[in-house]
């Protein structure tokens, strides 16, 4: 099994709507970030938490946020999804500052 | 600027070739990431290194400090190698740990 899955893998919706992105890892990591990749851009980060209290925003959180029910588990919400967050959505884990990220599959979302 | 550069952008080469893919750093780091991405769109870590050469396989990741410069290699190249070579790394001081990513390196290699 995958130490890093994420559901859903595709999601098409349209303007307006709600949609959370869910992520969980079974590495036991501390750390979790969730990043989004666009054509041209590379991969920029969204949000990161330290653990179930601690969470932080990164280089592009406007327009989405976040939950860390628990050790293993980091979702992603979209309030209000709009066009230009069509997107391939990244969650990675790991332990420590400067050790090995391990990366989910990716969610393909096209916001209509 | 981009703080994480690679070079070139795209790259096709014959199943065989030894191939070369370079990052430039502007920032000071703790760890250099390459990173590969296959076309279904998953990302595996290949190597992290704040020193010195690794090997694993056919692929060698090198890095200079000094320079800020860090080259990945592959040697006899295969078609399976075709992919989104992306190189990223985390700061120095930083105590987040989230990468920086460069914009990838498309290799496509033909049979």
């Amino acid at each position: 099994d995958a130490d890093v899955t994420q559901t859903p893998r595709n999601r098409i919706t349209k303007t307006g709507k709600r949609i959370m992105l869910e992520c969980s890892q079974t590495k036991g990591h501390d750390r979790m970030y969730w990043y989004r990749q666009d054509p041209g851009l590379g991969l920029r980060l969204i949000y990161y938490s330290f653990d179930v209290k601690d969470i932080n925003k990164g280089e592009i959180s406007d327009g989405y946020s976040v939950s860390r029910q628990a050790q293993a588990k980091f979702s992603l919400s979209l309030e209000s999804a709009i066009p230009n967050q069509t997107a391939l959505y990244f969650c990675a884990s790991g332990e420590g500052a400067t050790v090995e990220q391990f990366f989910g599959p990716g969610t393909r979302l096209t916001v209509l | 600027k981009n703080e994480v550069e690679q070079s070139p952008q795209n790259l096709t080469a014959q199943e065989g070739e030894f191939i070369t893919i370079n990052c430039s750093y502007s920032v000071g780091i703790s760890a250099l990431h390459w990173l590969q991405q296959h076309p279904g769109g998953g990302i595996v870590s290949l190597f992290m290194l704040s020193s010195g050469k690794k090997k694993h396989g056919r692929l060698i990741a090198t890095i200079n400090i000094q320079e800020k410069h860090s080259s990945l290699h592959i040697t006899a190249s295969h078609p399976r190698d075709s992919a989104v070579y992306i190189c990223a790394v985390t700061l120095r001081g930083g105590s987040q740990g989230n990468l920086i990513f460069g914009k990838g390196t498309k290799l496509s290699v033909k049979p």
